[in-house]
């Protein structure tokens, strides 16, 4: 079956700037998770939803990070008025209810200049 | 506070050779482990899951679990050029909130 699809696949944006990153998980998977991913570095836990609830959200960096998941299915993470920090590939992943067994999209890669 | 730890290596070893990758874990109610391998430039791809203490093989790969040392490893048997990657560690510990712990990864190089 259809795996984790994540668009764009790229984002080239300007500092301060927003920018919407999609995440559409496979089907039947009720956990999405976002994380992110420094060059050369480990993953970030971003936030966590299961359904449409975010019952942890404490990884976001900042007030300028925010994540939507409607339908239990597609999610949009959002970040705000970008810094060069947020420079990334941002990774979601999906499972099925309550399981750590998590499947990871490719990635979408942002670059803030 | 729960933590994963792996050397960053990188760690080198011939084709053909076995490949011995391992992870130590902070929390004593950690229930479950998970090996991904991450190539280059790619995302995290799950390989490897196991529960129970002991060993658990699939093909050229073995997952080593010992709760009461803390650790878990994964063996690649007959290692290839194509396994050359970083192997990432995640343990997840039961009536959380399924947020998996990861460890920042071992690179593993096999030469020719």
């Amino acid at each position: 079956g259809a795996g984790v699809s994540q668009s764009p696949s790229n984002k080239v944006t300007e500092k301060g700037k927003d920018v919407e990153l999609r995440c559409d998980p496979i089907s039947g998977h009720t956990a999405l998770y976002w994380y992110r991913q420094s060059l050369g570095q480990g993953l970030e836990f971003l936030i966590y939803f299961q359904g449409n609830s975010a019952p942890d959200k404490s990884g976001l960096p900042s007030d300028r990070f925010s994540a939507e998941r409607t339908g239990g299915s597609v999610s949009t993470l959002t970040i705000q008025r970008t810094q060069q920090e947020d420079s990334a590939v941002y990774l979601c992943a999906s499972s099925l209810v309550e399981s750590y067994e998590q499947y990871f999209g490719p990635g979408t890669r942002l670059t803030v200049t | 506070q729960k933590e994963v730890e792996q050397n960053s290596g990188p760690l080198s070893v011939p084709e053909g050779a076995i490949a011995s990758l391992n992870c130590t874990y902070s929390d004593r109610g950690s229930q479950s482990f998970f090996w991904y391998r991450q190539y280059s430039g790619k995302s995290p791809e799950l390989i490897m899951f196991i529960y129970s203490n002991g060993d658990k093989e699939d093909g050229r790969f073995t997952a080593q679990l010992n709760k009461a040392s803390q650790y878990v490893s994964l063996l690649i048997r007959d290692s290839q050029p194509s396994d050359s990657a970083t192997y990432l560690c995640a343990v997840g510990t039961s009536g959380g909130s399924y947020i998996p712990t990861f460890g920042r990864g071992t690179s593993l190089i096999v030469h020719p």
